[in-house]
């Protein structure tokens, strides 16, 4: 079935930038999605990109997708403490994003 | 913050008791799903609905039931709680039009099965 698989740590400093990887294995995926949860809350949709895009950016947030690998990375730029979360990297087949896989998430922990 | 509320917030309950959740959402959306989060681990999706009285399962559904009766309101039933049903359980939305990749959460219910 499908597959999902992050890192489960990553640790930067203040200001620096923030890279997470994420490999999937459908190669059917039609939409992927970044997802970020904080302690005791739900998850809340931060970007996503379509399968024909390599690239999008929004603010501080660069989604990266080589399909070709099944690779996908969310860029944060100039990391901030309020950043420090659980990343969730998650794909589906078609436009319903209740259907997705989710991998088993990145916990970013920013350093002052 | 997308009108979406879950009850209860918290729950302990013994093995071998029936318990239901409830999700409640003020968007009028089309689809509801319900998802369980276990530590270390994404989300699983149980069940999900795509209208009232329009269910269907989905990755982790056994010892698991759902009802719509309405639009706003989707209940999760553990016909007989089991320990492996203790969980984080996440009610989410989506539109179920052309935006469809838009889910929205709900804050959680954590149960746990003694």
């Amino acid at each position: 079935g499908e597959d999902v698989e992050q890192s489960l740590f990553l640790s930067v400093r203040e200001g620096d930038s923030s890279v997470i990887n994420c490999t999937y294995t459908d190669s059917s995926s039609t939409y992927l999605y970044w997802y970020k949860q904080e302690p005791g809350a739900g998850l809340q949709l931060l970007t996503y990109i379509f399968s024909n895009m390599d690239m999008k950016q929004d603010q501080r947030l660069t989604v990266l997708l080589n399909k070709k690998d099944k690779h996908l990375s969310l860029r944060i730029a100039d990391t901030q403490t309020g950043d420090s979360a659980i990343y969730f990297c998650a794909e589906s087949r078609g436009t319903n994003a209740g259907k997705s896989t989710f991998g088993d998430g990145t916990t970013l922990t920013v350093k002052p | 913050d997308a009108g979406i509320t879950q009850s209860p917030r918290h729950k302990v309950t013994e093995t071998g008791t029936p318990v239901t959740l409830r999700c409640h959402q003020t968007e009028n959306h089309r689809y509801m799903y319900w998802y369980r989060q276990d530590p270390g681990h994404g989300l699983r999706l149980i069940h999900y609905s795509y209208g009232v009285k329009d269910t269907d399962k989905g990755e982790v559904s056994d010892g698991y039931s759902v009802s719509r009766s309405k639009t706003e309101d989707f209940l999760l039933t553990l016909e007989s709680a089991t320990s492996s049903q203790t969980s984080v359980y996440f009610c989410a939305i989506s539109p179920g039009d052309l935006s469809s990749y838009e889910q929205y959460f709900g804050p959680g219910t954590r149960l746990t099965v003694t």
